[in-house]
């Protein structure tokens, strides 16, 4: 299968602080790329859709301001946590589906554990 | 945007076969269904999806009925690595708003 790399894997910081996760789609073109969080004991929750070169569609109530969306080309895009808090902590899951991949199917990073002090 | 219905635990032993039923009575007609694994501390990973009648791949086997309103997913003589939590997806076109369910928990017992 497709092969999505995200990273860094876990991060601690510090209260205020920004924090930058990437997401990589390796041996594909990754034209839709997805961005979750997921608490302990939860489901994925879908935080926006990012197109290729345009802005990412941001799930009801998810904070724009706080989560920025960057998909500038077709195999990178990257969320940043913008003066991270507390009750940012949380594991963040990035997907793709792209080019040569059947339509509905994702895949999946890793995962990032954001831990904010 | 199909909503799913899963049971939230299953239990097994090593060697059963497992079979996961989900629900999803407003399946749209370019809707598939997708499902995947997930680790603790991990992405999920893709099982296998299907459109109807039967689909097998060299890890599960995927069973939907006629009217497509539920699926099954089968996964023959688990061993303890299958547990994880399993999520049943229902969706068209690039995973426009995917929601993904509470899924269910497989403990493979020894």
């Amino acid at each position: 299968g497709a092969v999505v790399s995200q990273h860094p894997s876990r991060v601690i910081c510090k209260s205020g602080t920004s924090v930058k996760i990437e997401c990589r789609s390796l041996d594909f073109q990754a034209t839709t790329m997805f961005w979750y969080r997921q608490f302990p004991k939860q489901s994925l929750m879908l935080m926006a859709t990012s197109n290729e070169g345009s802005k990412a569609t941001y799930e009801q109530g998810v904070e724009k301001d706080k989560f920025l969306i960057n998909h500038a080309s077709l195999t990178l895009s990257t969320l940043t946590v913008a003066s991270a808090h507390p009750e940012d902590s949380s594991f963040y899951i990035c997907s793709a589906s792209g080019q040569g991949i059947p339509k509905n199917i994702q895949y999946f990073g890793a995962g990032t554990r954001l831990s904010v002090l | 945007l199909a909503k799913t219905t899963q049971p939230i635990s299953m239990d097994s032993y090593e060697g059963q076969e497992v079979n996961i039923t989900c629900s999803h009575n407003n399946i749209a007609t370019n809707d598939y269904i997708t499902w995947y694994q997930q680790f603790p501390s991990q992405g999920p990973r893709f099982i296998i999806q299907g459109y109807k009648t039967k689909v097998t791949n060299e890890v599960a086997s995927l069973f939907i009925p006629a009217d497509r309103k539920s699926s099954t997913l089968s996964l023959p003589r688990v061993s303890l690595s299958d547990t994880a939590v399993y999520y049943c997806l229902v969706g068209g076109n690039y995973g426009q708003n995917f929601v993904f369910g509470p899924g269910t928990r497989l403990s493979v017992l020894p």
